[in-house]
């Protein structure tokens, strides 16, 4: 098993444009969801999705939009990207998002830099 | 809502102590704690349940006071390996939020 995925590894935008964070994992989990971390700020929940076909926000939804049409895949999407965007994002999955008991795994990031 | 970490920071000589506090507003269904090296994902130690036993990962123990809605990490006999970032999760809601995260440094 590969885990969780993500791709690009780093990205650097110009203010305004868009752009998506890929994340897939082949552990047929059902919940996944996207953090980024800043420095001192810890991780900070921006999305999740219990299911496919079911997304909810998180602390941080502003300015990031998500889709989970298939199990495997949950699509990270900038629409307008802005400097307060720079950050790195982890995707994470775990079996079930319900019970609260299920380990969660993290994909290796995307260090993305808005100039 | 981001459960809060104290200390922000510790530093230890190899085979000292510390321990890492994590509480929250929020009644808290479990804590969850990873282990952050720099550069890398976070990595999953343990899991604290309401109700449950005090769990261990090697010589990293944790305890869950559900009363004061706060769980506690203990770095037993610190080893070099030990050196990173800690991060509490609580769970609510289907969600799990993170602490801002305790930087330990372990030195020889």
């Amino acid at each position: 098993n590969a885990g969780v995925t993500q791709t690009p590894k780093f990205q650097v935008l110009k203010t305004g444009q868009s752009m998506t964070l890929q994340c897939a994992q082949d552990m047929n989990h059902e919940y996944m969801s996207w953090y980024r971390q800043d420095p001192g700020m810890g991780l900070r929940l921006i999305h999740y999705s219990v299911g496919a076909g079911i997304t909810d926000q998180g602390e941080v939804p502003n300015g990031y939009n998500v889709s989970r049409s298939t199990t495997e895949d949950f699509p990270l999407r900038l629409l307008s990207a802005a400097p307060s965007q720079t950050s790195v994002y982890f995707c994470a999955s775990r079996p079930d998002g319900l019970a609260g008991t299920d380990t969660q795994y993290f994909g290796p990031g995307t260090r993305l830099t808005v100039l | 809502q981001q459960p809060v970490q104290s200390p922000q920071a510790v530093i230890l000589r190899e085979g000292e102590d510390a321990v890492i506090n994590c509480s929250s507003s929020k009644a808290l269904y479990s804590v969850h704690w990873y282990r952050q090296k720099h550069g890398e994902a976070p990595v999953f130690l343990m899991i604290l349940l309401k109700g449950g036993e005090q769990m261990r990962h090697e010589k990293i123990s944790a305890s869950f006071n559900e009363k004061k809605q706060q769980s506690s990490l203990y770095l037993t006999a610190s080893q070099l390996s030990y050196s990173g970032t800690y991060f509490c999760g609580t769970y609510n809601d289907y969600k799990l939020s993170f602490g801002a995260g305790t930087t330990v440094t372990v030195r020889a």
